[in-house]
């Protein structure tokens, strides 16, 4: 079946430093990913919108300096948090829709624990 | 923008009994999810309920939707210890590709 892959897994970096967050699908091309945020004990909120061949649609809310969305591939978003601080240690999910070929879902990735120390 | 509020905000029950989580949310939907989380970990999906159904069951789980009143129940029948976790409900509209508003979750404790 369908798998989105994210990479890493884990992550610590120091203050001031980017850290690049990757989203794959394994099987199947995704014009539109998505990236959430999730803070301990929260729910997820929505960060953007990452499109194949153009730029990514942020929320409200969400600085696109800060998060910088790269969708280079039908296969690949990459979100890079850069000059990181402790306040962006959180868990960011990533989302993939199959769309058509008779078959509407959406796929998550496990997750990106970022921890800015 | 929409969003879902589940309720209760956490439950904790013994296995065995039913558990029944609820969500609602604010503006039309196309589809609503029931996902689980558990700790420190991703999504797993549980059922996806689309605006012009009103009750879909899979296993033990049970989604009712009632558009009228714009919300929707998860009911888990014969709760496990190994459903211990949290339980997000989750919109999208008609044409957004899957852009999903999660609500706050549920977070279940079933103890043995």
């Amino acid at each position: 079946g369908a798998v989105v892959s994210q990479h890493p897994s884990r992550v610590i970096c120091k203050s001031g430093t980017s850290v690049k967050i990757e989203c794959r699908s394994l099987d199947f091309q995704a014009t539109t990913m998505f990236w959430y945020r999730q803070f301990p004990k929260q729910s997820l909120m929505l960060m953007a919108t990452s499109n194949e061949g153009s730029k990514a649609t942020y929320e409200q809310g969400v600085e696109k300096d800060k998060f910088l969305i790269n969708h280079a591939s039908l296969t690949l978003s990459t979100l890079t948090v850069t000059s990181a601080h402790p306040e962006d240690s959180s868990f960011y999910i990533c989302s993939a829709s199959l769309l058509g070929m008779g078959r509407n879902t959406i796929y998550f990735g496990e997750g990106s624990w970022l921890t800015v120390v | 923008s929409q969003q879902g509020e589940e309720d209760p905000q956490a439950l904790s029950i013994q296995e065995g009994e039913n558990a029944t989580m609820n969500c609602s949310y604010k503006t039309s939907i196309n589809n609503l999810q029931w996902y689980r989380q558990n700790s420190g970990r991703g999504l797993v999906h549980l059922i996806l309920i689309r605006s012009n159904e009103r009750e879909k069951h899979s296993g033990r789980l049970r989604v009712t939707l009632d558009t009228s009143k714009k919300s929707s129940s998860l009911l888990i029948t014969a709760s496990r210890a190994a459903d211990t976790a949290s339980y997000f409900c989750a919109t999208d509209f008609r044409g957004s590709n899957y852009k999903l508003t999660f609500g706050k979750g549920t977070l279940l404790t079933v103890n043995p």
